[in-house]
């Protein structure tokens, strides 16, 4: 357990389907970040909070939507995806965004779109 | 972002030294080498990092370049453990972490 959990940790959605994945950290981290890996790809990262503000969003298509209702969850709210959105998605938490600050990254949540 | 250079791949026997090389000659003097690695089916995870002056903790340590060019994480015995994708990745002060393909570390017994 890293101290960032991630749930569920498998999904199977249709791409008519309306899903949410869910992170929450009790580190006492101030940001927070969405990545996503596809199979034999690097790790992209699609959204940041900082002090529950997204202060980016990495031309994310709208059917992927952040929530950060407090410090401590993420919520990534999924609906009408396409089969190419299968992939690990990963949430992790850092102390603000100083260079000297490592990530905490879950253990992600395995999409499959059918 | 800073871009850091990295093998593609690399192979060790078990409890034998790893020295896992990264080039950066980009490098500003605000940028932070950080390490992670990803073992098959779970989220990275934090190894070290260091800005100018050579890093030892408990994972491994990190060698810089008196330039910090390039730097090299060292796992001193490897272990089958420690098969995984290891990335090296610049962080400057209020960066994000940005991933490349990172090199992907095998140990054979």
């Amino acid at each position: 357990e890293t101290g960032v959990t991630q749930t569920p940790r498998h999904l199977v959605m249709g791409m008519t389907n309306k899903k949410s994945l869910k992170c929450e950290q009790h580190l006492g981290h101030n940001a927070m970040y969405w990545y996503k890996q596809s199979a034999k790809k690097p790790l992209e990262l699609m959204f940041v909070y900082s002090l529950e503000e997204r202060v980016e969003n990495n031309s994310v298509p709208s059917r992927f939507s952040p929530e950060c209702p407090n410090s401590s969850h993420l919520f990534l709210h999924l609906h009408t995806l396409q089969p190419e959105d299968s992939a690990l998605y990963l949430c992790a938490s850092s102390q603000g965004g100083q260079g000297h600050y490592g990530y905490t990254f879950g253990s992600g949540t395995r999409l499959t779109v059918v | 972002d800073a871009k850091t250079t990295q093998p593609n791949s690399m192979e060790s026997n078990e409890e034998e030294p790893v020295h896992l090389p990264c080039n950066h000659s980009t490098i500003s003097g605000t940028d932070y080498i950080h390490w992670y690695r990803q073992l098959p089916s779970q989220g990275p995870e934090y190894v070290i990092h260091g800005l100018t002056s050579n890093v030892n903790n408990r994972m491994a340590s990190l060698a810089i370049a008196e330039d910090r060019k390039s730097s090299t994480l060292i796992l001193h015995r490897a272990t089958l453990r420690d098969a995984a994708v290891y990335y090296c990745i610049l962080r400057d002060q209020g960066g994000k972490l940005i991933f490349g393909q990172g090199t992907e570390l095998s140990v054979k017994p």
